[in-house]
């Protein structure tokens, strides 16, 4: 069983929906991320947060927008996405900093942008 | 740019031994990665090798040539459920890890 849960777990929205994913870890990690994977695709980093605050923005569209409330808790607040947004929005937590630890990732959420 | 290469997909039988290449070229190198995806599910951590040889653990083995930008993942005596995708990443000198886009591992009976 993972210490990393998302919901939904499955999630279909118009253009013009305004949705969130919402991740939460039970790990006591420092450090959470968002990915996207799309088939056949490498995982692209979109978002780091490291002790809440985030470090990196791999150039993400604005129609994407993060929030870490917590160490705990990541969201993923969308709104008029476009149909290549659809793919699968991985979560993962990791002890954090610079430490080299392996990631922890959620099952995810699969989205279809209709 | 950076890059991770690796087979997109190979078949093996069960029982067999099978060797999953990866070739990265990174800005920096602070470690590979390799990881397991079953369908539908989350990413797990198989290994992590930082130094030039082979680590092992039980039935998986992970090479590394830092000279040769260059990694393998070995499975031997192969099951069922060994039926993934397996990911490299290699993690650059800002500690950002770089992803291949996975090898789909077959496993016939």
């Amino acid at each position: 069983e993972t210490g990393v849960t998302q919901t939904p777990r499955h999630l279909v929205m118009g253009m013009t929906n305004k949705k969130s994913l919402k991740c939460e870890q039970h790990l006591g990690h420092n450090a959470m991320y968002w990915y996207k994977q799309s088939a056949k695709k490498p995982l692209e980093l979109m978002f780091v947060y490291n002790f809440k605050e985030q470090t990196e923005n791999n150039s993400v569209p604005s129609r994407f927008s993060p929030e870490c409330p917590n160490s705990s808790h990541l969201f993923l607040h969308l709104h008029t996405l476009q149909p290549e947004d659809s793919a699968l929005y991985l979560c993962a937590s990791s002890q954090g900093g610079t430490d080299l630890y392996e990631q922890y990732f959620g099952p995810g959420t699969r989205l279809t942008v209709t | 740019g950076q890059n991770i290469d690796q087979p997109t997909e190979m078949t093996a039988t069960e029982g067999a031994i099978v060797q999953i290449n990866c070739t990265y070229q990174t800005s920096g190198f602070n470690g590979l990665f390799w990881y397991q995806q079953h369908a539908g599910e989350a990413p797990t951590f198989l290994s992590y090798n930082v130094l030039d040889g082979l680590e092992e653990k039980g039935r998986f083995s992970s090479f590394l040539s830092r000279s040769k930008g260059y990694s393998y993942l070995l499975l031997k005596e192969l099951q069922m459920k060994d039926s993934a995708s397996y990911l490299c990443a290699v993690m650059d000198s800002n500690y950002q890890l770089i992803w291949g886009a996975g090898t789909k591992l077959i496993i016939k009976p």
